[in-house]
């Protein structure tokens, strides 16, 4: 199992444009997440989500972000418009089913500088 | 408010010394409590998990309710150990992937 597969590990991006980051989860995970690490800082919570739904998108900011998990293909997260601040490393993790004593699993990350 | 608070961005050792990585957290309800750690240019991966009561590597972290912290320890550091630490925490809901995390803790083992 080749684990949590982000691509691409750097992206740089003018600002104004869009910038779109892909997560494979491990192989039976059926369940995503989505961090943001600014610099100096932990890792914030964006959003989860299932196949085909949006459980919990309580940490995206309201404009510009969006995320996917489509039924076949990797997970995506997408930023429209894309400015300074959003310069950041982009984590992804996945779980399996069940919840209880699961763990969830990252991935290397993406590094996404706007310039 | 949730919050994971680490208070130290950087604790410097030498070898064989005792290491305590500090970790408090506010948190309304029961959360369960994890370390994470990630060494130089690889992922992020679970270290420790309160429930499990686990010693992994040496490490061990104590839940102090009253105090409200979860440090990481180890009796005697080695130069291996060198790396970022996150404690984080989670719901205790049963989703162990929606975590809150500390700023981290980079942990330098000196020879």
């Amino acid at each position: 199992n080749a684990g949590v597969m982000q691509n691409p590990r750097h992206l740089v991006r003018r600002r104004g444009q869009e910038a779109r980051l892909r997560c494979s989860p491990m192989k039976g995970h059926s369940h995503v997440y989505w961090y943001r690490q600014l610099p100096e800082e932990g890792l914030k919570f964006m959003v989860y989500l299932q196949k085909e739904n949006i459980i919990d998108e309580s940490g995206m900011p309201k404009e510009r972000f969006s995320a996917e998990f489509p039924k076949e293909g990797p997970s995506i997260l997408r930023i429209q418009q894309v400015v300074r601040g959003d310069s950041a490393a982009y984590f992804c993790a996945s779980s399996p089913p069940g919840g209880w004593n699961t763990e969830a699993f990252f991935g290397q990350g993406t590094r996404l500088t706007v310039v | 408010a949730q919050r994971v608070t680490q208070p130290e961005k950087l604790l410097s050792v030498f070898k064989g010394a005792p290491v305590e990585l500090k970790c408090n957290y506010s948190y309304s309800g029961s959360p369960e409590l994890f370390w994470y750690v990630q060494y130089s240019r690889q992922r992020l991966q679970l270290l420790l998990r309160h429930i499990s009561r686990e010693s992994i590597k040496g490490f061990t972290a104590d839940l102090n309710k009253g105090e409200t912290s979860f440090h990481l320890k180890k009796p005697f550091a080695q130069e291996e150990d060198s790396a970022m630490y996150y404690c984080a925490l989670t719901s205790g809901s049963g989703n162990t992937g929606k975590l809150i995390f500390g700023q981290g803790t980079t942990l330098q083992v000196k020879p």
